[in-house]
């Protein structure tokens, strides 16, 4: 089946610092990508949708310039957390979508997740 | 923004027991899907439902999508704890915009 991969899978850094994550679609193109947050014990939130080559849509409340998300070829998405603090503290993960017949539910695989731990 | 809502949201019971998660939205999904998320990864995808009343099977787990394609129900026959983890389902606006259910976490105690 299609692989999904992220890195790091944990990271620790100060409040203030830039940290990114990577998305990457081991043995398939896609066309899209897509970025969650889950906070512990709770469901995953839809944060962006990334479409190779051209700019993120960013869901309502979600801030673009905090969370930067790169598309830049088929098989990468990167997600740029700037100036994290405490509060960006969470598990994102990525997930990607297959090319698929027009009309017809697509499969989105799931990366392994990202946990971030801000200080 | 539509919200799925799923209940119970906590579930801890015997091994052995059966128990039903259930999904809802008072909107109309093209398609429905549930997971099961393990602590500290992704979530991995059970199955997948599509028609109104269709009702599919994966060993002891039964999902039945409901006929408006608004809910859908997750049953698990003699659970154990394998079985144990984060359950969500997820609805499917067009074909490929997701919106996560609020989860169900299954504890099935040996």
């Amino acid at each position: 089946g299609a692989v999904v991969s992220q890195h790091p899978s944990r990271v620790i850094c100060k409040s203030g610092t830039s940290v990114k994550i990577e998305c990457r679609s081991l043995d398939f193109q896609a066309t899209t990508m897509f970025w969650y947050r889950q906070f512990p014990k709770q469901s995953l939130m839809l944060m962006a949708t990334s479409n190779e080559g051209s700019k993120a849509t960013y869901e309502q409340g979600v801030e673009k310039d905090k969370f930067l998300i790169n598309h830049a070829s088929l098989t990468l998405s990167t997600l740029t957390v700037t100036s994290a603090h405490p509060e960006d503290s969470s598990f994102y993960i990525c997930s990607a979508r297959t090319r698929g017949r027009i009309g017809v539910t697509d499969t989105q695989y799931f990366g392994p997740g990202t946990r971030l731990t801000v200080l | 923004t539509q919200l799925l809502e799923q209940s119970p949201q906590f579930l801890s019971i015997q091994e052995g027991e059966n128990l039903t998660v259930y999904c809802n939205s008072s909107s109309v999904f093209s398609s429905l899907q549930w997971y099961r998320q393990e602590p500290g990864e992704g979530p991995v995808l059970l199955v997948t439902v599509v028609t109104g009343g269709e009702v599919k099977k994966l060993k002891r787990l039964t999902f039945q999508f409901g006929d408006a394609r608004k809910d859908s129900s997750l049953h698990i026959t003699a659970a154990q704890p394998g079985d144990t983890g984060l359950y969500l389902c997820a609805g499917i606006e067009g074909t490929y915009k997701y919106i996560f259910g609020t989860g169900t976490r299954l504890k099935v105690l040996a």
